[in-house]
């Protein structure tokens, strides 16, 4: 069975402050992709990672995929309370197939 | 150019029910995957249509099937409903060039 870890499950944090989402894995993923999900609605795509070592920045928030793509990681640099929601990875194993999915990050920022 | 839809927005049907939910791709996209969510927990796929053939499925029992048509839109259908059913069930389209899995609003399913 193809699990993805994420880790913390839950992070409440003020504004200003860095923090860093983990995403892991025994498996190799073709590519691995992070969706942000607000309450009631579906998950939106952040990135799409593909190569190892890969580091791809969105203003604020930074991705990395392993060397061995097996891991990722999700950095946001002074969060702010419009980055609250709920924070996943999820992992390919071919180019056509599922995704899988870790079982998310809470993120809460307070003002 | 609009993106994943989804109907109903929300649902509430009572134990051994049947239910079928609607799903309209993104325009360009000839993928349909659906996957369930629990509260708290991250999606889980339930099957993938291409080309109105499943192609992949997770770990869901029979009572789970779907359809595609034509114009790739698809159906999600759940017969005997069980209460353990409730969740937010999301559609994702995605085209066979550019595989990125683009996810529609979702849809609230209540088993009472």
């Amino acid at each position: 069975t193809q699990l993805l870890e994420q880790s913390p499950q839950f992070l409440s944090i003020q504004e200003g402050e860095n923090l860093t989402v983990y995403c892991n894995s025994s498996s190799v993923f073709s590519s691995l992709q992070w969706y942000r999900q607000e309450p009631g609605e579906g998950p939106v795509l952040l990135v799409t990672v593909v190569t190892g070592g890969e580091v791809k920045k969105l203003k604020r928030l930074t991705f990395q995929f392993g060397d061995a793509r097996k891991d990722s990681s999700l950095h946001i640099t002074a969060a702010q309370p419009g980055d609250t929601g709920l924070y996943l990875c999820a992992g390919r194993t071919s180019n056509t197939g599922k995704l899988i999915f870790g079982q998310g990050t809470t993120l809460q920022v307070k003002p | 150019d609009a993106g994943v839809t989804q109907s109903p927005t929300h649902l509430i049907k009572t134990r051994g029910q049947q239910v079928t939910l609607r799903c309209s791709p993104k325009s360009g996209h000839d993928t349909v995957s659906w996957y369930q969510q629990a509260l708290g927990q991250g999606p889980q796929f339930i099957f993938q249509y291409y080309e109105e053939e499943e192609r992949q499925r997770g770990n869901f029992p029979d009572r789970f099937s779907g359809h595609q048509y034509p114009n790739y839109s698809s159906e999600l259908n759940v017969n005997a409903l069980l209460l353990g059913d409730s969740a937010l069930y999301l559609c994702a389209s995605s085209s066979r060039v550019h595989n990125e899995q683009f996810f529609g609003p979702g849809t609230r399913l209540t088993v009472l």
